[in-house]
């Protein structure tokens, strides 16, 4: 059974602060990997999404890939209220195969 | 942007009877895949389907059927609603045609089964 486990938190960081969200992975053949956001009742939304090993950037946002450690990791920097959220990390094992989900973690920044 | 959208926000169906829930998209994306949420398991692939008449098995199919006619409507149907399957579900889609192979949501579908 391939699975991916994250913290499921509450992860909580003050406004500002760099929050560090965290997920391994058992199947050293996964290729593709993703950040999902989801708000309270809504569905998850695509925020990042990483291929190659090692760091990539979009704004306030970088995800991390280590594939020898079968590690992935999300870095959202100058926290806002607004960032509070569940995070999702989700990977495809194979190009046409199917997303597997980690359980999530629940991330409040405190005003 | 591509658009996913499920037909209903929030139902409510009885014990026993037949539920269809249909999800559209609106960008040729080849593939389209059902989920359900619950609080503490996540969520969970119930059938995916790679392209027009084509669906495969997920990880939890029991208690459900799937349609795909045309390219861009996925139905999930529930043969014989039961409590159990009350839940939250999700339809998503993506191609497999550019370098960025995320899945896109709809809005879901949260269904209570009385």
């Amino acid at each position: 059974q391939k699975e991916v486990e994250q913290n499921s938190g509450p992860l909580s960081v003050p406004e500002g602060a760099i929050a560090s969200l965290n997920c391994t992975y058992s199947d050293r053949g996964s290729q593709s990997f993703f950040w999902y956001r989801q708000y309270s009742g809504k569905s998850p939304e695509l925020i990042m999404s990483i291929y190659s090993n090692g760091d990539k950037e979009d704004g306030r946002f970088t995800a991390q890939l280590n594939k020898a450690s079968q590690y992935v990791s999300l870095l959202i920097r100058d926290s806002q209220p607004s960032d509070s959220a569940t995070y999702l990390c989700a990977v495809i094992y194979n190009q046409g195969g199917k997303l597997i989900f980690g359980q999530g973690t629940e991330l409040s920044v405190k005003p | 942007d591509v658009k996913v959208t499920q037909s209903s926000r929030y139902l409510v169906k009885r014990t026993g009877e037949k539920v269809f829930l249909e999800c559209v998209q609106d960008m040729d994306h080849e593939n389209m895949f059902w989920y359900r949420q619950d609080p503490g398991l996540g969520l969970r692939l119930i059938y995916f389907s790679y392209d027009v008449k084509m669906k495969e098995k997920g990880d939890i199919p029991e208690g459900y059927s799937v349609s795909r006619e045309k390219k861009e409507r996925f139905s999930l149907i529930l043969e014989s609603a039961s409590t159990n399957q009350t839940s939250m579900y999700l339809c998503a889609s993506r191609t497999i045609r550019t370098g960025d192979r995320g899945y896109t949501f709809g809005s879901g579908t949260r269904l209570t089964v009385v």
